[in-house]
């Protein structure tokens, strides 16, 4: 079945970096544009950045611009969100998402999030 | 960026009774070109990660209860479940896609049973 699994979470101290990975298997991973999606605790949803098929072109949220790349091995089926300079407020689970042959898609799947908290 | 607004935050309903969650977008979802409303809903349980129910402001995914339905167009969006189930008690979310990036979330409706 269509599937996305999300690692590489962890605790990590502000300004240090992350690298988190989402595996996808069940379907054409070359043929989606995927998301990162984040829930602070007790919050709601934030969109972060999303990749298209090709892996040319990126779009980040301003929370996250500059600091964050999203990127994609359609090799390996698998995305990955690098994250640097971390700040507290970005303490989240992140969830990767499948959206369509283009932007202007919904989610669906989402993988099960790994949660990101950064603390010292 | 296209603000989503959800109202109630919060929403207390006996089971078998209706509930509903509205939804207003800052500007209008409507694509005359594809005559669609860019706009799904998403349900959330506890500790699990959202679940698409409804995409094309209308359309209903495959295996979501036919219990839940939505409605609406333009900036003005609804989604009502016709009669509570236990299962039922969630967090709600509308989101846009007429626009990306960003895409936008509504703030959410907690769904309770009274």
């Amino acid at each position: 079945q269509v599937q996305l699994v999300e690692s590489g979470g962890g605790v990590v101290q502000p300004g240090r970096s992350l690298r988190l990975s989402c595996a996808a298997s069940g379907f054409t991973f070359s043929s989606y544009a995927i998301h990162w999606v984040r829930q602070a605790p007790g919050k709601g949803l934030e969109w972060v950045a999303v990749i298209s098929n090709d892996g040319i072109n990126t779009y980040y949220a301003d929370s996250v611009k500059g600091r964050f790349t999203i990127s994609r091995d359609n090799s390996q089926n698998t995305l990955y969100l690098q994250m640097n300079s971390l700040r507290a407020e970005d303490t989240a689970v992140y969830y990767c998402a499948r959206g369509g042959h283009d932007y202007l898609y919904w989610f669906d799947p989402w993988g099960q999030g790994t949660l990101v908290t950064v603390s010292s | 960026d296209i603000v989503m607004t959800q109202s109630p935050d919060s929403l207390a309903v006996s089971l078998g009774e209706r509930a509903t969650i509205n939804c207003k977008s800052s500007q209008s979802v409507f694509y005359n070109s594809h005559n669609k409303n860019y706009l799904a809903w998403y349900q959330q349980k506890p500790g699990q990660p959202p679940k698409l129910l409804i995409y094309w402001a209308s359309t209903r995914e495959s295996g979501v209860p036919d219990r839940f339905s939505g409605s609406g167009s333009g900036t003005d969006f609804t989604l009502t479940i016709s009669s509570l189930q236990a299962e039922d008690v969630a967090v709600y979310y509308c989101q846009q896609y007429y626009t990306t990036p960003p895409i936008t979330f509504g703030q959410g409706t907690r769904l309770e049973i009274k």
